[in-house]
């Protein structure tokens, strides 16, 4: 499968603290997006990454791509309540015409 | 309005029910989508349309039969399903080129369906 993986597949923490998520794929890709789901709602964009960019930053979201390890981070910082959601990886593979997703990690965080 | 519309919010069927979901999108893209999402399942992509012209069917039964009339909206007809059909049915649309549909997706609320 061509999926990429997140790493944890659960994370729990208190307000205040940093959360961070992982994803890893398995080939080249193009870009890298993350997403993210409140419970039983639709996607939201949150940040695009191309394979020639290293880091982005939008507010409090920070995002890495490794493409040596074929990895890339989601740094939440100062976390809120509101942040309590599932946060998806999306990959452009090489080749590929259309976006693959990952199974998600799903962030707790609790006042 | 908001992006992407999808109705209804939720749907309870019969396997030898037929009905429909409808998707709407007020953001003047050219592309939209049909994804599933089931219950620690990635997302699966089930249709993409471009221009009203079905560029992609990732091998989904013929239960699930896909419309899109114009560019704004697409259509999910659903006959004779199973249980395990039972999912969050997102539609999602994007200013996609005509081979490319890898940038940013935007997506409906879903519409929750359930088979009994």
């Amino acid at each position: 499968s061509q999926q990429g993986e997140e790493d944890p597949q659960a994370l729990s923490i208190q307000e205040g603290e940093n959360a961070t998520m992982n994803c890893s794929y398995k080939t080249s890709i193009n870009n890298l997006q993350w997403y993210r789901q409140n419970s039983g709602r639709g996607l939201v964009h949150l940040i695009l990454i191309r394979s020639n960019e290293r880091e982005k930053h939008s507010g409090r979201l920070r995002v890495t791509l490794d493409t040596s390890k074929k990895s890339s981070s989601l740094l939440i910082t100062a976390s809120r309540a509101a942040d309590t959601a599932s946060y998806f990886c999306a990959t452009s593979y090489s080749g590929y015409s259309t976006l693959t997703f990952g199974k998600g990690t799903m962030l707790l965080v609790s006042p | 309005e908001t992006g992407v519309t999808q109705t209804p919010r939720h749907l309870v069927m019969g396997m030898t029910n037929k009905k429909s979901l409808k998707c709407e999108q007020h953001l003047g893209h050219n592309a939209m989508y049909w994804y599933k999402q089931s219950a620690k399942k990635p997302l699966e992509l089930m249709f993409v349309y471009s221009l009203e012209e079905r560029v992609e069917n990732n091998s989904v039964p013929s239960r699930f039969s896909p419309e899109c009339p114009n560019s704004s909206h697409l259509f999910l007809h659903l006959h004779t399903l199973q249980p395990e059909d039972s999912a969050l049915y997102l539609c999602a649309s994007s200013p996609a080129s005509r081979t490319d549909y890898t940038g940013e997706l935007f997506f409906g609320e879903g519409s929750r369906l359930t088979v009994l």
